[in-house]
């Protein structure tokens, strides 16, 4: 069974266009997360929800936009499409978010490669 | 702010040598540390982690780490090394009630 998974993995698209990115976690975890992996493989957090709302946001276009219907999930919509947003995104989890959490470990999904043309 | 450093790049080492790849950290208060592999096109793998409590720390596939506080490292290490080992290697640390940060990165090619 899969603890992270997200699809698609393999996303290609023109520039303008809107797309999602849908993630699930079946970890029992309650945060979750969205990083991006740039072309030199350097790795950056996006967002982070717990519970269903919104932790971190970073400087991230507001063109990404979250979405949390559950603690299970948590899926991401880019509208209008850059050549710069091509990179792989990562979804991933952990049990819960505060300072006696720091320790727990987050675990990863297999990634989502977005090329925009 | 907090920040990870991996100095090397690329780690090259003979199959059945013993290997090391770097990490040092900068974090506030006690340092939670991790190691993680990422294998082509795949996802980042969790191998071991600090928490507290002896400074080395045994984990996934033979890897160990041996967490230093003076030299604030928290270096990988295997006494030999597989091909099957070659990947990218991500040091994230974070302090309490922060978020991780992860390193740039080692890309570890074991030589058969």
């Amino acid at each position: 069974d899969t603890a992270v998974s997200q699809t698609p993995k393999y996303l290609v698209t023109q520039m303008g266009n809107d797309k999602s990115i849908k993630c699930e976690q079946n970890l029992g975890h309650d945060t979750m997360y969205w990083y991006k992996q740039d072309s030199k493989k350097f790795l950056k957090i996006m967002f982070s929800y717990n519970n269903k709302e919104l932790i971190i946001n970073e400087t991230v276009p507001n063109r990404f936009s979250p979405k949390s219907p559950d603690k299970a999930h948590l899926n991401l919509h880019i509208n209008s499409l850059e050549l710069g947003d091509s990179a792989v995104y990562f979804c991933a989890s952990s049990r819960g978010s505060g300072g006696s959490s720091s320790g727990n470990t987050i675990y990863f999904g297999e990634g989502s490669w977005l090329t925009v043309v | 702010a907090q920040s990870v450093a991996q100095p090397e790049d690329q780690v090259n080492v003979a199959e059945g040598n013993p290997l090391t790849v770097k990490c040092t950290y900068s974090v506030s208060g006690n340092p939670y540390l991790f190691w993680y592999v990422q294998y082509p096109n795949r996802g980042l793998q969790f191998l071991l982690k600090y928490i507290t409590g002896d400074n080395l720390v045994k984990g996934s596939y033979g890897f160990e780490a041996e967490f230093n506080k003076s030299q604030t490292s928290f270096h990988l290490k295997k006494p030999s090394a597989l091909v099957s080992d070659s990947a990218l290697y991500f040091c994230a640390a974070r302090g309490s009630g922060q978020n991780f940060v992860f390193g740039p990165g080692t890309r570890l090619s074991v030589l058969p």
